[in-house]
């Protein structure tokens, strides 16, 4: 089974930018892996942000937004607020299977 | 936007088959879209399980085949999950999502496996 990795840790300033990367232990993320991102806040049930590499739900504040950067799938923040503050998950599809990376816990400081 | 409720119990003994129901409201469980269990262990990350699309087709968790069986009730427009012979290594919260251009995510249920 593939492995999906993110950065473990990653800590952004109230109002700077911040990059979030998926990599997959196959090679290259494409948009044949139609990439999610969801946030999860402790407590609660993951919100899905982006999928299928860039697309938002209605509900997707625009400071988020997804792309493919360097062979991996990417997330960037722009504009951090203090309420982005919770731990982001990427999801990959592999044609008959899905795998989540381990996670990215983003600290607003 | 598509609402999702799990529903089952929320304690299993070890050895017994985990069972749990997610129902569908706001769509239909007919449509093009893939029906999907995730689960999350105490302090750890996200963990998918198998998908099932309206038609009968499924895939699962290698890690997990052997145990996962996921089936669609269409009269009920719901979905279930049994996951068979558990341990303590099985309990979880347990999540029921729509995955397909998008992703609807039910708010999760904990279950615990102890005697």
């Amino acid at each position: 089974q593939a492995v999906v990795t993110q950065e473990p840790s990653l800590t952004v300033s109230p109002g700077g930018t911040v990059t979030l990367t998926c990599g997959s232990s196959t090679g290259a993320v494409t948009s044949g892996h139609y990439p999610y991102w969801f946030q999860q806040k402790p407590g609660q049930a993951p919100r899905t942000l982006i999928y299928d590499t860039s697309n938002k739900h209605s509900w997707t504040p625009a400071r988020f937004s997804g792309s493919l950067l360097g062979g991996k799938a990417a997330l960037t923040l722009s504009g951090a607020q203090p309420e982005d503050e919770a731990e982001y998950y990427c999801f990959l599809s592999y044609g008959g299977a899905w795998v989540f990376g381990g996670g990215t816990k983003l600290t607003v400081l | 936007q598509v609402q999702l409720q799990e529903s089952g119990p929320g304690l299993v003994k070890p050895s017994e088959t985990l069972s749990l129901t997610c129902a569908v409201s706001g769509g239909s469980i007919s449509s093009s879209d893939w029906w999907t269990w995730v689960r999350q262990p105490p302090g750890k990350g996200l963990q998918w399980i198998g998908e099932m699309y309206h038609s009968g087709s499924t895939n699962y968790n290698p890690s997990l085949k052997s145990r996962v069986t996921i089936s669609v009730d269409k009269s009920k427009n719901q979905f279930s999950l049994k996951l068979s012979s558990v341990t303590a290594a099985d309990t979880a919260v347990y999540y029921c999502a729509r995955v397909f251009r998008g992703c609807d995510w039910g708010q999760g249920t904990q279950v615990t496996v102890a005697s």
